[in-house]
């Protein structure tokens, strides 16, 4: 099935360090969204991005609509061992446009 | 508020069987999604119901098939089980077909 990019596939970093990740498509999407996994359980929302440009902050958490209509960008902030999981952005096209299209996800893992 | 909540959690059948998955809504909610997230993948969308109508289908075979009750809750419905449908079965609603959508803790399928 259709899935977004997301890149990176998987990272490690220190406690403390900042995190990037992104999510990109060939389609324009006219509303983001971030979820975080945890193993065995149902994607949790983070943030929802509507408008091209948008930047939203959720605590530590800042995602960003790019203004293309094509990507987004999470940004975690002084990472710590809990903000362990997988990643997924989700977008969705325009009015009429029933169903969100998920990417592939970004594995993250914090060494304390 | 109660979340969006998936019962069973955890089945196993047999090649060939037929299985019913159930999902109740976020209270105000009137739209409910069904995902299919295989082991290291993205949700893939199944379907999508509103108020009591299928309102967009994913590319799934029809074996696939679901209902919506008054009370806004789901079932999915998958016959005739194949191997290739061992996942996780997620549920997601939202206060409309255009809102964001709010996931539940999945059921998780094994077929043997």
């Amino acid at each position: 099935g259709q899935q977004l990019n997301q890149s990176p596939q998987s990272m490690f970093i220190q406690e403390g360090e900042d995190v990037s990740m992104n999510c990109t498509s060939s389609s324009i999407f006219n509303t983001w969204l971030w979820y975080k996994q945890d193993p065995g359980e149902g994607p949790v929302l983070l943030i929802a991005l509507y408008k091209a440009g948008e930047l939203t902050s959720n605590g530590r958490l800042t995602a960003q609509f790019g203004i293309t209509r094509k990507d987004s960008f999470l940004n975690i902030s002084a990472s710590i061992p809990s903000d362990v999981g997988i990643y997924f952005c989700a977008g969705r096209g325009g009015s009429g446009t029933y169903k969100y299209i998920f990417g592939t996800g970004t594995r993250l893992k914090v060494l304390a | 508020e109660t979340g969006v909540t998936q019962s069973p959690t955890h089945l196993i059948k047999t090649r060939g069987q037929q299985v019913t998955l159930r999902c109740s809504s976020q209270s105000g909610h009137n739209t409910v999604s069904w995902y299919q997230q295989a082991l290291g993948q993205g949700p893939q969308f199944i379907f999508q119901y509103y108020r009591e109508e299928e309102n967009g289908r994913g590319n799934f075979p029809p074996r696939f098939s679901g209902l919506q009750f008054p009370n806004y809750s789901s079932e999915l419905n998958v016959n005739a089980l194949e191997l290739d449908d061992s996942a996780l079965y997620l549920c997601a609603s939202s206060l409309d077909t255009s809102k964001t959508q709010y996931f539940g803790p999945g059921t998780r399928l094994l077929v043997l």
